[in-house]
């Protein structure tokens, strides 16, 4: 069964330190998420990306964070200078379509970031 | 609004019950509604969903049903074993996914 992947799943840095978080999406969807998941809180969305740009963001989403689909393969989520309350579970996504058109979302196992 | 509430937030039953967990969404234009499992260190799961054309949806021990009218939906799992505990998500898809809180499911065996 196809699968997104993430990498690494757990991630460590020092506050002010860049992270970049790696997804591989589903190889024939066109439309890719990331959220983010304080520990014991709900799921939140950050960003939609499609056709090599954003498409909606979430008001988390600010200068600090960025995302970039580098090759045909890989999604990224880059946090500029890590705060602390940036330390959460972070999970990539996608869809075949955009998910207005109902559409299932498949998730990543997500990469826990730590942020000390 | 955006906002889906779930209730409750913490749910204790015992194996071989059934479990209830229900939300409410507030934005009319949503038409689909998926339920996500989520178990410990690992993604959210996508275990059921019901589109707006549909009242309720079945699958073995889980369903869903949905009132449109009233912006309700809810889970229902039959004959619950200690696997399926886990924090269950509602969620609306607009144009982007919008969470519930989650509730924590945990089945006593």
């Amino acid at each position: 069964e196809p699968e997104v992947t993430q990498t690494p799943s757990h991630q460590v840095t020092q506050m002010g330190q860049e992270v970049i978080l790696r997804c591989v999406p589903i190889s024939n969807h066109l439309y890719f998420y990331w959220y983010r998941q304080i520990l014991g809180q709900k799921v939140e969305f950050l960003v939609s990306f499609y056709n090599n740009e954003i498409s909606e963001k979430s008001e988390i989403f600010d200068d600090q964070f960025s995302v970039e689909r580098p090759d045909g393969s890989n999604f990224t989520l880059k946090i500029r200078s890590t705060k602390l309350e940036d330390s959460a579970m972070y999970f990539c996504a996608s869809t075949i379509q955009r998910q207005a058109k109902n559409t299932e979302a498949f998730f990543g196992q997500g990469t826990r970031l730590t942020v000390v | 609004g955006e906002n889906v509430e779930q209730h409750p937030s913490t749910l204790s039953v015992q194996e071989g019950d059934s479990a209830v967990i229900k939300c409410t969404y507030s934005d009319s234009a949503s038409n689909y509604f998926p339920w996500y499992k989520q178990e410990l260190g690992k993604g959210p799961q996508l275990i059921i969903d019901i589109r707006s054309n549909v009242g309720e949806k079945k699958d073995q021990r889980i369903a869903v049903t949905l009132n449109k009218t009233a912006k309700h939906f809810s889970l229902h799992i039959t004959e619950t074993q200690p696997e399926d505990s886990a924090v269950y998500f509602c969620a609306r898809e607009g144009f982007k996914t919008i969470f519930g809180a989650g509730t924590r499911l945990f089945v006593k065996a």
